[in-house]
């Protein structure tokens, strides 16, 4: 499984955009990113998924360059409650079972 | 939305003792996961499930732990003798091929 590289901690303040950059070098063609939020004392929650150029959904932007070495999370116009941790992870193609390899995340503060 | 469901919420133990963990997964998934989370550290993976059977297991799941599907819907980890060290927050998982995998709320266990 590739290994991922992500900020340990990032801070923002309500109304603005968070860009939150991964780096997967060892990325193998069959591997999709995947990011998770967890919320202290919950489950990881699935974010959004991609396997390359431009992914958007009601959460999020996941922006993966051609080369796919690493991609960015956006969330536009945060939240205070957009604090918790975020996860990039790197696996296998969609359509097949994997464990998920979590690293240390990046703990994202919102503040007012 | 369909969720994946844990109980107990908390579970307090002593060391010793037998616990059971049970999560009833999202009901048309094949594939079911347990991860834990020791507190401020990261969360890692234990055990896949498949067909009634291991797919893979890490290296924490040792002898001590054991896994089932009693019925239809239930999916059980069970610590048979349960060590300071197996506090944790422990959290099931499913999914149903062609999506990413969905968590439960977790069960935090408390050994004494």
């Amino acid at each position: 499984l590739a290994k991922t590289t992500q900020p340990i901690s990032m801070d923002s303040y309500e109304g603005q955009e968070v860009n939150i950059t991964c780096s997967h070098n060892n990325i193998a063609t069959n591997d999709y990113i995947t990011w998770y939020q967890q919320f202290p004392s919950q489950g990881p929650r699935f974010i959004i998924q991609g396997y390359k150029t431009k992914v958007t959904n009601e959460v999020a932007s996941l922006f993966i360059p051609a080369d796919r070495k690493s991609s960015t999370l956006s969330l536009p116009r945060v939240s205070l409650s957009d604090t918790a941790v975020y996860y990039c992870l790197v696996g296998p193609a969609v359509d097949s079972s994997y464990k998920l390899i979590f690293g240390s995340g990046t703990r994202l503060l919102v503040r007012p | 939305e369909p969720e994946v469901t844990q109980t107990p919420s908390h579970q307090v133990t002593q060391m010793g003792q037998e616990v059971i963990l049970r999560c009833v997964p999202i009901s048309n998934h094949l594939y079911f996961y347990w991860y834990r989370q020791i507190l401020g550290q990261k969360v890692e993976f234990l055990v896949s499930f498949y067909n009634n059977e291991i797919s893979e297991k890490s290296e924490i799941f040792d002898d001590q732990f054991s896994v089932e599907r009693p019925d239809g819907s239930n999916f059980t980890l069970k610590i048979r003798s349960t060590k300071l060290e197996d506090s944790a927050m422990y959290f099931c998982a499913s999914d149903g091929l062609k999506e990413t995998q969905y968590f439960g709320p977790g069960t935090r266990l408390l050994v004494l």
